[in-house]
């Protein structure tokens, strides 16, 4: 079993639809991290949390550290928001750098 | 401000050449890691580095692989005599020396490496 488990692993959703993307982790963290990863490869870093909530813009995560358990929601989806989407961890105890990645979330949003 | 520079975009190798990856991180930025992803799979962590140091290399292979961070120019991420499961996209992310930000990393755009 990964260390840390997305899902769904692929996501389709017409324009202006609310989308929620989770992640499950089984390990002692320090922080979660969720990253955009564009179809051209590049990877923007969204948001680093560790505990409640936080927004930018359309985009909103959420953590549950007694769960084990986050959150990203995009809310009016716009195709230009089609991209894959990764939950990551620092692991409690380990070095800052070393994140354990999910496997994504393939998100398509249809015009 | 540019943000982190990894050169080249796109490297071919035939097997049993040197690979060379660079990585030049954000102005005033002292740390860099570096991540692996090969086809179809999610990203890896190879390396943490700071300024002539290496942090930790827990998620670098054994043998023939390679990182350095001098006090002066770009990270390299070094592989000897590639072979054909080294084709993958290597990315490098860098974070600041301090303060909350020094977890937030920021990425470059990744070097795919093609080995013939």
């Amino acid at each position: 079993k990964n260390e840390v488990e997305q899902s769904p692993q692929n996501l389709t959703a017409q324009e202006g639809e609310f989308i929620t993307i989770n992640c499950s982790y089984s390990v002692g963290i320090s922080a979660l991290h969720w990253l955009q990863q564009h179809p051209g490869g590049g990877i923007v870093s969204l948001f680093m949390l560790s505990s409640g909530k936080k927004k930018h813009g359309r985009l909103i995560a959420t953590i549950n550290i007694q769960e084990k358990h986050s959150s990203l929601h995009i809310t009016a989806s716009h195709p230009r928001d089609s991209a894959v989407y990764i939950c990551a961890v620092t692991n409690y105890g380990g070095s800052q750098g070393n994140l354990i990645f999910g496997k994504g979330t393939k998100l398509s949003v249809k015009p | 401000n540019a943000g982190v520079m990894q050169n080249p975009r796109h490297l071919v190798r035939r097997r049993g050449q040197e690979a060379r990856l660079r990585c030049s991180p954000m102005k005033g930025h002292s740390h860099v890691y570096w991540y692996r992803q090969l086809p179809e799979e999610g990203l890896k962590f190879m390396v943490y580095l700071q300024k002539e140091n290496i942090i930790d290399e827990s998620g670098m292979p054994k043998e023939r692989f390679s990182a350095e961070f001098p006090k002066e120019g770009p990270s390299i991420l070094r592989i000897q005599q590639v072979v054909r499961g080294d084709s993958a996209a290597y990315f490098c992310a860098s974070s600041p020396p301090s303060g909350y930000s020094k977890n937030i990393q920021y990425f470059g755009a990744g070097t795919r490496l093609s080995v013939l």
